[in-house]
């Protein structure tokens, strides 16, 4: 069964970076993409950016430009969300997503990771 | 950006009534419209997907219509198991962007 397994809880001091881990089974890593979304306390979710799982290409959302790297290690079937400059309003819970596409290659997210818990504290 | 809103951001419903969540999108998105279940502390849950087409493995009280910038979540008949909050999620353009969320409470 398709599963997504992400790393532990991360606390981290304003100013730090965290890389958060997502590992993929169940199918062939290189055949979907995985998105990253995050959600803030009391928040909607928000997109934070794609990685496709074949070819390695990225795209991020404008808001997270030059704070967040997504890269993806193929061997390991793990993907990786590293966000830098961290503030309090990094606080969050983090999940990877795998992207499914539809005939009409509408896209949806149909697997979760349960989520990293990221807190930022001084 | 697309903006998604969501009416009503809560609601309180019994079991077995008939529940109707919408949602509007800030421009037309066609049918790239998602629907999400998310219980508390769980990650959400795919329930519909491309505006109205059940997901694999959901159960037939879910069901979803619309396209352009109107969308609409049908809960045939609340079960306890469906008090939750719901989400849509536009992936028409980037970034995707998601619903406030519905909460559906016990009344």
């Amino acid at each position: 069964q398709v599963q997504l397994v992400q790393s532990g809880a991360e606390v981290k001091k304003p100013g730090a970076s965290v890389k958060v881990s997502c590992k993929a089974s169940g199918y062939t890593f290189t055949t979907y993409s995985i998105h990253w979304v995050r959600q803030a306390p009391g928040q909607r979710l928000e997109w934070m950016g794609w990685i496709n799982g074949g070819t390695g290409n990225t795209r991020y959302a404008q808001k997270f430009q030059g704070r967040v790297t997504i890269t993806r290690d193929t061997s390991a079937s793990t993907a990786y969300m590293e966000l830098s400059s961290l503030r309090s309003e990094d606080t969050a819970v983090y999940y990877c997503t795998r992207e499914s596409q539809s005939s009409r290659y509408i896209t949806s997210s149909d697997y979760w990771g349960q989520g990293t818990l990221v807190t930022v504290s001084s | 950006d697309i903006q998604m809103t969501q009416s009503p951001s809560s609601l309180s419903a019994s079991v077995g009534d008939r529940v109707i969540i919408t949602c509007r999108a800030s421009q037309s998105i066609s049918s790239y419209l998602n629907w999400y279940q998310q219980k508390p502390g769980k990650a959400p849950k795919l329930l519909i997907y491309a505006a109205s087409s059940l997901q694999s493995g959901v159960t037939s009280r879910f069901s979803g219509s619309g396209s352009g910038t109107d969308f609409t979540l049908t809960i045939s008949s609340l079960q306890p198991e469906d008090f939750a909050t719901y989400f849509c999620q536009q992936t028409y353009s980037t970034p995707q962007t998601f619903g406030q969320g519905t909460k559906v409470e016990i009344k």
